[in-house]
């Protein structure tokens, strides 16, 4: 199994710029997590899907932020307007299960840098 | 006051040393405690995880949960330079979602 999959890896763009991080789960996980990861915060969850429906988007700071998951194999998270308080590690996770069974799966995560 | 508190170190040992790695929480009603293990520009992977009070050991590893005064830790032992990484305690809130520590950056030097 290839694992969790997301694009791109470093992304750096600067303030006032569109930013679309990517995700694909693993096959057969209906339960998908976007994280945020900085030094300050440490690992922040933002949303949360479960069979492609958001259940819980009270991390999400605030409305430059949106997410979808069209369909159970990929799932986007957007910035718009992007800011340099939003660099950071993205993380994308997947489980299988309808609530946090505990073990989640997580990609390698996106690295943003906001100039 | 956060819900879960880590110290982030970093903390470095010596190869074969036993390290503690600890955390405190605030919310009682937490029953899962886990702890998730990060390499360096990798994502966190789950390393064990117990539950309510008590201990639980998987190889050079023990986690341990006294829920009375709400304290945290996972031990190891023989300590090698593959352990060198940041470790996450993460307990599991009632409504199911995971709460993380800020982690706790660990060095092993051989």
């Amino acid at each position: 199994d290839a694992g969790v999959i997301q694009s791109p890896r470093h992304e750096v763009t600067e303030m006032g710029q569109e930013v679309t991080l990517r995700c694909k789960p693993i096959s057969g996980h209906n339960s998908l997590f976007w994280y945020r990861q900085t030094m300050m915060r440490g690992l922040e969850l933002l949303i949360y899907f479960n069979n492609n429906v958001p259940i819980d988007d009270s991390g999400m700071p605030e409305d430059r932020f949106s997410a979808k998951m069209p369909n159970a194999s990929f799932s986007t998270l957007k910035i718009q307007p992007s800011e340099p308080r939003d660099s950071a590690v993205y993380f994308c996770a997947s489980s299988l299960g309808d609530r946090h069974t505990g073990e989640l799966f997580f990609g390698e995560g996106s690295r943003l840098t906001v100039l | 006051q956060k819900e879960v508190e880590q110290d982030p170190g970093p903390l470095s040992v010596p190869e074969g040393a036993i390290v503690s790695l600890n955390c405190t929480y605030s919310n009682s009603a937490f029953q899962y405690f886990m702890w998730y293990r990060q390499y360096s520009r990798k994502g966190p992977e789950l390393l064990m995880y117990t539950y309510s009070s008590g201990n639980k050991e998987d190889g050079r590893f023990t986690a341990q949960v006294d829920k009375s005064s709400k304290y945290i830790s996972l031990f190891i032992r023989d300590s090698q330079p593959s352990d060198s990484a940041t470790y996450l305690c993460a307990p599991r809130s009632n409504t199911g979602k995971l709460i993380f520590g800020q982690g706790t950056t660990l060095q092993v030097k051989p």
